[in-house]
């Protein structure tokens, strides 16, 4: 089945900085990469997503970018604030559900 | 409009105790599923339905079984509750045309002594 590995495991940053998260995948048939947030106590968020007939997508801070070849997907996030402290999630899908979670990255934003 | 709600938040079980879980969504999706998260562990599939009366097994399904009766109600059920199910389950949901990401609930956080 699909493996997804996520790199950093934790990250910190200071306001303002940007953040990169990047995520592999095994399936080359994986053809759907979304981005979950998860803030304390609650559950996952979508907050971008992109299909594997584009290179990059973007809104507003956030960028994801994908490279088929290699098999790899980056979160960029730019002008980092405070709120955008929580674990961040990547995934795949071959089928366009049943999604394979990556394990998380821990991101910090320091004032 | 609701989303996806999970019953109950919270639940401390006894080892061999049994109890289901319940996940509603109002938002007509076909797809929904049921996924553990464990410290550094990620988000792991459990089983998961592609409609009303159908049901398939993810990636951790032993010791679980679900049941899909509604399409908008997916239930997990322990039948004999073990240590090693003590982890926080969330539900998510999914349209069932192309490519879209999931709606996830808040999370029931199981205790299992």
């Amino acid at each position: 089945g699909e493996n997804v590995e996520q790199h950093p495991s934790t990250l910190s940053v200071q306001e303002g900085d940007s953040a990169v998260i990047k995520c592999t995948y095994s399936d080359s048939a994986s053809n759907y990469f979304p981005w979950y947030k998860q803030e304390l106590g609650k559950g996952p968020q979508l907050i971008i997503d992109i299909r594997s007939n584009v290179g990059e997508k973007k809104d507003q801070r956030i960028a994801v970018t994908l490279n088929k070849t290699a098999k790899h997907f980056s979160l960029h996030i730019t002008e980092t604030q405070p709120e955008d402290s929580a674990v961040y999630f990547c995934a795949a899908s071959v089928s366009g559900y049943a999604l394979n979670f990556g394990k998380g990255t821990s991101l910090l934003v320091t004032p | 409009n609701a989303g996806v709600t999970q019953t109950p938040k919270f639940r401390v079980l006894k080892t061999g105790q049994s109890m289901t879980l319940l996940c509603a969504q109002d938002m007509n999706h076909e797809y929904m599923y049921w996924y553990r998260q464990d410290p550094g562990m990620g988000l792991r599939l459990i089983h998961y339905s592609v409609g009303e009366g159908t049901t398939a097994k993810g990636e951790v399904p032993d010791g679980y079984n679900v049941s899909r009766l509604k399409k908008q109600n997916f239930l997990l059920g322990l039948e004999s509750a073990a240590p090693s199910q003590t982890s926080v389950y969330f539900c998510a949901s999914s349209k069932s045309t192309g490519q879209h990401g999931y709606t996830f609930g808040s999370g029931t956080r199981l205790t299992v002594v």
